[in-house]
């Protein structure tokens, strides 16, 4: 069985700084990891994905994650925060194939000015 | 870039009535699922559908929940008999397992008010 676990509901940098999602994840076979933004009433984003090979991910928008699978984490970052990146996150997890995705409650991100 | 649709993109309902939330996978995929998210909440799995059958289905998904493709490129959820608490955002997904992506694209969302 899939879960997904993010650390943190809300998570608040200033402009510039770096921002840091954090997700855990257990899986009992090889994961299929994602990062999706949702902007207010809208639908859902992929920021990046990791599938096989090469464990740092990058995606769109500046961000990027890396697969840790001694840690099974999935954390997601960006060097320097930037006010249209407020927004919620969700890490995501799927053995692949046509099985479902399993999301974790989210981190909204807020950034101040 | 095709892209997941659906239709309407919100839908106001009164309590016990049929609702039909449309969807228009990418057409050369295989899997097609629907997901929901209460607002403020995580999205949920509802019910993923290959072949012309369920293959999985959640908890969520009883009896009031059903899938249909009604022809080769429409995908819809319907709730027979709508409760407030069926108030939500529901996402269609579609997924192409051959190949290497494993991703399941995501259409905008039906915004389903139950009042």
């Amino acid at each position: 069985a899939q879960s997904v676990t993010q650390l943190g509901s809300h998570v608040s940098v200033s402009e510039g700084a770096l921002v840091l999602l954090r997700c855990n994840y257990s899986s009992s076979v090889p994961p299929y990891l994602f990062w999706y933004v949702q902007y207010p009433n809208q639908g859902l984003q992929l920021l990046l994905k990791y599938t096989t090979g090469a464990t740092l991910v990058k995606g769109i928008n500046g961000f990027e994650a890396e697969f840790k699978k001694s840690e099974t984490s999935f954390h997601l970052t960006k060097p320097s925060a930037h006010m249209s990146d407020a927004a919620e996150y969700f890490c995501a997890v799927s053995p692949g194939g046509g099985f479902k995705t399993i999301f974790g409650a989210g981190t909204r991100l807020f950034v101040k000015a | 870039e095709p892209e997941v649709t659906q239709t309407p993109s919100h839908q106001v309902t009164q309590m016990g009535q049929e609702v039909i939330l449309r969807c228009v996978p990418i057409s050369n995929h295989l899997y097609f699922y629907w997901y929901r998210q209460i607002l403020g909440q995580k999205v949920e799995f509802l019910v993923s559908f290959y072949n012309n059958e369920i293959s999985e289905k959640s908890e969520i998904f009883d009896d009031q929940f059903s899938v249909e493709r009604p022809d080769g490129s429409n995908f819809t959820l319907k709730i027979r008999s709508t409760k407030l608490e069926d108030s939500a955002m529901y996402f269609c997904a579609s997924s192409d397992p051959r190949g290497n992506s494993y991703e399941q694209y995501f259409g905008p969302g039906t915004r389903l008010t139950v009042t």
